[in-house]
């Protein structure tokens, strides 16, 4: 069965620095997103993309983030300079249309410190 | 208007009987709620979903049951194994928009 893969798995970084986390949604799928989770607790939206554009965001997606699609197969996010409270699991998720059914990666954990 | 509230927060159950998590939404436009299973250090995955033109959706051991009026719907697990054991996540999604609103979580523990 198709899948949605993620790289790293786990990622240290200090913080201020730049990351950057890859996924690989499944191929036929036209809708990604990004959710984070910290420490177990609730799953949070932070941005849907669409057709090469950014069709929602939460409020936790502010200008130190950003998403990019730099080829046909890999979908990314990046942040820019990051803090302590951004350590979390970050999961990429993709789905053929929009409200279909999501499918999640197994995520990367970030740890800043 | 956005939020799901999800209960319990934790469960345990003995193998062999029901278990049984309940969600709460406010939004009416919502039309799409899925339920997620999480084990640890892995990805949310999809156990079973239901639109509101139906009250109930059963799959192997799993029923959601939904109640459009209330504005609830609930997971049952019947006949619940160990291998059960894992983190449930209700969601939403719908309203014109993009993005699931998920409930908080039930860890639930099933006692061999």
């Amino acid at each position: 069965e198709p899948e949605v893969t993620q790289t790293p798995s786990h990622q240290v970084t200090q913080m201020g620095q730049e990351v950057i986390l890859r996924c690989v949604p499944i191929s036929n799928h036209l809708y990604f997103y990004w959710y984070r989770q910290i420490l177990g607790q609730k799953v949070e939206f932070l941005v849907s993309f669409y057709n090469n554009e950014i069709s929602e965001k939460s409020e936790i997606f502010d200008d130190q983030f950003s998403v990019e699609r730099p080829d046909g197969s890999n979908f990314t996010l990046k942040i820019r300079s990051t803090k302590l409270e951004d350590s979390a699991m970050y999961f990429c998720a993709s789905s053929w249309r929009n409200n279909s059914p999501l499918h999640f990666g197994n995520g990367t954990r970030l740890t800043v410190t | 208007q956005q939020q799901v509230k999800q209960s319990p927060q934790s469960l345990i159950v003995q193998k062999g009987g029901i278990s049984i998590i309940n969600c709460a939404y406010e939004n009416t436009a919502f039309d799409y709620f899925p339920w997620y299973q999480q084990f640890p250090g892995k990805g949310p995955a999809l156990l079973i979903a239901i639109r509101p033109d139906v009250s109930e959706k059963k799959e192997g051991r799993f029923t959601i049951s939904f109640n459009k009026s209330a504005k609830q719907f609930s997971l049952h697990i019947m006949d619940s194994q160990p291998g059960d054991s894992a983190t449930y996540f209700c969601a939403a999604s719908g309203a014109g928009t993009y993005k699931y609103i998920f409930g908080t979580g039930t860890r639930l523990k099933v006692l061999a």
